[in-house]
């Protein structure tokens, strides 16, 4: 059980285009899921959090008309990477926790995203 | 703000021996203390997690303590395997955020 996954795993686009990344649990309602990034050799570091049915709230520093995550149903997250520029290359990760009081939070397997 | 403090940075243990791994926190009011085992290329998988109403929680070869005085909580890991070898992150977070503070992260090398 708790599976998340995400799609694609990985994508190359050219600088100025956007690219929709998709984070899905499996096998359980998500009510919250979390975006995070990850560079080379680096911790994981927040960049949302986005609730079933409300508007993401995006840490410091994250720029919300540049990373618009849409979060439409329990079981699924979106981030869409606008304008894309070389510095967005990294790797993003979403992780899902249930509604039902747990604190778990299971991550997806990632999307490498390098913008040449 | 909240931060979490991992070390070493690097383990290297023969196969067989045992490795531990320390994190400190910063917010008391952090509930919640999981630990991720990360694969390069992967996502972090749970591998245990420990609520701060316990003071120890085992499963295997793989062990937890808290010590809520102090804020620390450290992983152990027992009979250590080459398949172990991985990137180990801490993490502490509160009930009414849920957000994971991730500590910088530990990697562990197992030789044969």
């Amino acid at each position: 059980g708790a599976v998340v996954s995400q799609h694609p795993s990985w994508v190359i686009c050219k600088s100025g285009t956007s690219v929709k990344i998709e984070c899905r649990s499996l096998d359980f309602q998500a009510t919250t899921m979390f975006w995070y990034r990850q560079f080379p050799k680096q911790s994981l570091m927040l960049m949302a959090t986005s609730n079933e049915g409300s508007k993401a709230t995006y840490e410091q520093g994250v720029e919300k008309d540049k990373f618009l995550i849409n979060h439409a149903s329990l079981t699924l997250s979106t981030l869409t990477v606008t304008s894309a520029h070389p510095e967005d290359s990294s790797f993003y990760i979403c992780s899902a926790q249930s509604g039902t009081g747990g604190f778990e939070q299971y991550f997806g397997p990632g999307t490498r995203l390098t913008v040449t | 703000g909240e931060n979490v403090e991992q070390h070493p940075s690097t383990l290297s243990v023969q196969e067989g021996d045992s490795a531990v791994i320390k994190c400190t926190y910063s917010d008391s009011a952090s509930n919640y203390f999981p630990w991720y085992k990360q694969e390069l290329g992967k996502g972090p998988q749970l591998i245990i997690d420990i609520r701060s109403n316990v003071g120890e929680k085992k499963d295997q070869r793989i062990a937890v303590t808290l010590n809520k005085t102090a804020k620390h909580f450290s992983l152990h890991i027992t009979e250590t395997q080459p398949e172990d070898s991985a990137v180990y992150f801490c993490a502490a977070s509160r009930a009414d955020t849920g957000k994971l503070i991730f500590g910088q992260g530990t990697t562990l090398q197992v030789k044969p």
